[in-house]
């Protein structure tokens, strides 16, 4: 079987720092993605990492260890519109699976 | 202009009755998957197609049933509804390679009472 976990939730201030954890179990794992999702909105794709190392897209990173079966999404200079779910999910073989989402709540 | 769209958005029904929902993208995407979100907000897989064929099917009731006419479609019917169906149902679409990155329709929001 397979298995992502994120934290529930996480809070931060507004122009802030943020960094969402995702650690996975999972056989034949190609690559971590990460979505965000506002409330009453559709997920929409933020970044893939296939191989190790961070992947830089405007204020938005992501990091991947393959070797810990870990990665992160980090949010640089938090506006009030990040407010949204974020989600880690494993692409594994034709399947990607999504963790059960991370709140992000960000305080002015 | 919308890239994958999915109808109805709203769907109110009583249990036991049969209801569809349908998906279109303009892409050009080869894959095309159906995701069931509860209200704690899990996205769950449900079915995937590739170029007509089924190749994923995630222990889904049989009272759900996929159907994809051609590449640009994918068709959700229920039949016999019951509560537990209650849930906002996503259809997606993706190309393979350089790597699968889905896009998302707006969602369908089936409620059964």
């Amino acid at each position: 079987g397979q298995s992502l976990e994120q934290p529930s939730e996480v809070t931060a201030v507004e122009g802030a720092i943020v960094q969402i954890n995702c650690t996975y179990q999972t056989s034949g794992f190609y690559g971590l993605s990460w979505y965000q999702q506002h409330d009453g909105g559709a997920p929409t794709f933020l970044s893939y990492n296939g191989l190790d190392g961070l992947e830089e897209t405007g204020r938005f990173s992501s990091f991947l260890s393959r070797s810990d079966s870990y990665g992160y999404l980090l949010l640089q200079e938090l506006q009030m519109k990040d407010s949204a779910s974020y989600f880690c999910a494993v692409q594994r073989d034709d399947k990607i699976i999504f963790g059960k989402g991370t709140r992000l709540h960000i305080l002015p | 202009d919308t890239a994958v769209s999915q109808t109805p958005k709203y769907l109110v029904t009583q249990m036991g009755n049969d209801k569809s929902i349908k998906c279109e993208q303009n892409l050009g995407h080869d894959t095309m998957y159906w995701y069931k979100q509860d209200s704690k907000k899990f996205l769950k897989i449900m079915f995937s197609y590739n170029n007509k064929e089924l190749i994923i099917n995630e222990t889904v009731p049989n009272r759900f049933s996929p159907k994809s006419p051609d590449k640009a479609h994918l068709n959700l019917h229920i039949n016999s509804l019951e509560l537990g169906d209650s849930a906002v149902y996503f259809c997606a679409s993706s190309r393979r390679t350089p790597h699968p990155s889905l896009h998302f329709g707006n969602g369908t929001r089936l409620t059964v009472t």
